[in-house]
């Protein structure tokens, strides 16, 4: 089915730990993002990317590192993770029409 | 900076009552503006969305939104509410993809009394 996809769906970390959470989409769309969703904050932009090979901070990159090497995949990284980035993640891409593909989430816990 | 705000919390409402959700924004081109519905342990799932032409929009289980410039609001709307709407509401504004990407609100919880 086309959309996006995301693994893994939940992962606990211990602090300090590394993970790279993946992005697929398969609608060839130019446009991806990485949110997070944490309780009374709704979903606050992490990182994005407008094409292969570029990639650009949002509204909170701190902590978190992102590559787009593929057209189809964009990754986001937790190089050393802490309590403050248990969070639920989630993916999305669009077209320049405006339309907006969200995956179904990664919940993340850091212990 | 493009902005989203959402003024209530939590609303309150009756099964079989009307309910109206707002949302004002703040962008500095056309927006594009969208309504999501999120039930707990959920993904996000698209309510309506407007790109422009009329600013009455229909979406998905009988909810409607109506775009105000004017106001820069877009309200949620729906006649009747059912105990399978309570959930979390969320407002969104960006532009046709790229660097906009999209800007939410912060959420409404529905809760429905029976």
């Amino acid at each position: 089915n086309a959309g996006v996809t995301q693994t893994p769906k939940f992962r606990v970390l211990k602090t300090g730990q590394s993970m790279t959470l993946l992005c697929a989409q398969d609608m060839n769309h130019e446009y991806m993002y990485w949110y997070r969703q944490d309780p009374g904050m709704g979903l606050r932009l992490i990182h994005y990317s407008v094409g292969e090979g570029t990639t650009a901070k949002g509204e909170v990159p701190d902590g978190y590192n992102v590559s787009r090497l593929k057209k189809q995949n964009f990754l986001l990284g937790l190089e050393s993770a802490a309590p403050s980035q248990t969070s639920v993640y989630f993916c999305a891409s669009s077209h320049s029409d405006g339309g907006y593909t969200f995956g179904s989430g990664t919940r993340l816990t850091v212990v | 900076a493009q902005s989203v705000t959402q003024p209530d919390i939590h609303i309150t409402v009756s099964e079989g009552a009307s309910l109206e959700l707002r949302c004002n924004y703040s962008y500095g081109a056309t927006p594009y503006l969208f309504w999501y519905v999120q039930s707990p342990g959920q993904g996000l799932q698209l309510l309506l969305k407007y790109f422009s032409g009329d600013t009455l929009v229909q979406g998905i289980k009988g909810f409607e939104a109506e775009f105000k410039r004017s106001q820069s609001s877009f309200n949620l709307r729906k006649p009747s509410v059912h105990w399978s709407d309570a959930a979390e509401y969320f407002c969104a504004v960006g532009g046709g993809g790229g660097a906009d990407g999209l800007t939410f609100g912060k959420g409404t919880h529905l809760i429905i009394q029976p």
